[in-house]
């Protein structure tokens, strides 16, 4: 089964920018499409975007537009998750999934921390 | 934006126990809504999908209904493994939102 494997933790400076992989290991993105979520400290889940990787159609949750960009590159089974302009409320593990046709995220990578702070 | 509402937010049971979650959609999402169950410091992991679908590996346990707007998942015997966080999502339209959590804790 394919897995997802992000990179690793970062710490970023208000209103810099991050931008997290997502890379598929033991072969392609298999997925129907692939989303990005984050959890903030202590709190639920949260919707930011996602992608049709073999299209390259995106569609972002209203809050992120104009601040978040996702991509793929097809070459090396790799999603991309950046996000702009940062500030204190963006620190959150932020985690990209597989999604089957249905929508379910059937696959997760295991989670990348971003912490923002001055 | 489509809405979710859990319910309880938590709840403390023991093992063995039955226990119930219900969502509830803002609007009709069909049968287009998935649980997942989160551990401390671990990703999400699908249990159910389709509102009633038992997603590979999954134990049978864990018993899920609903459609339009009501849905529910039951836990038939609780065991230890089962204690965590459970969300419910709806895949009918983007954005994907995901209902608040309810924690289930051991009594």
């Amino acid at each position: 089964q394919v897995q997802l494997v992000q990179s690793g933790a970062a710490v970023k400076k208000p209103g810099s920018s991050v931008k997290v992989s997502c890379k598929a290991s033991g072969g392609t993105f298999s997925s129907s499409s692939i989303s990005w979520v984050r959890q903030a400290p202590g709190q639920g889940l949260e919707w930011m975007g996602g992608i049709i990787p073999i299209f390259g159609t995106t569609d972002y949750a209203q809050k992120f537009q104009g601040r978040v960009t996702i991509t793929t590159d097809e070459s090396t089974s790799t999603a991309y998750m950046e996000l702009r302009s940062l500030r204190s409320e963006d620190t959150a593990i932020y985690y990209c999934a597989g999604e089957k046709a249905s929508g379910a995220s059937h696959v997760w990578g295991q989670g990348t921390t971003v912490t923002v702070s001055s | 934006d489509i809405q979710m509402t859990q319910s309880p937010s938590s709840l403390s049971a023991s093992v063995g126990d039955r226990v119930t979650i219900t969502c509830r959609a803002s609007q009709s999402i069909s049968n287009y809504l998935n649980w997942y169950q989160q551990k401390p410091g671990k990703a999400p992991n699908l249990l159910i999908y389709a509102a009633s679908s038992l997603q590979g590996g999954v134990p049978s346990r864990f018993i899920a209904s609903g459609s339009g707007t009501d849905f529910t998942l039951t836990i038939s015997s609780l065991q230890p493994e089962d204690f965590a966080t459970y969300y419910c999502q709806q895949s009918y339209t983007t954005p994907r939102t995901f209902g608040q959590g309810t924690k289930v804790e051991i009594k």
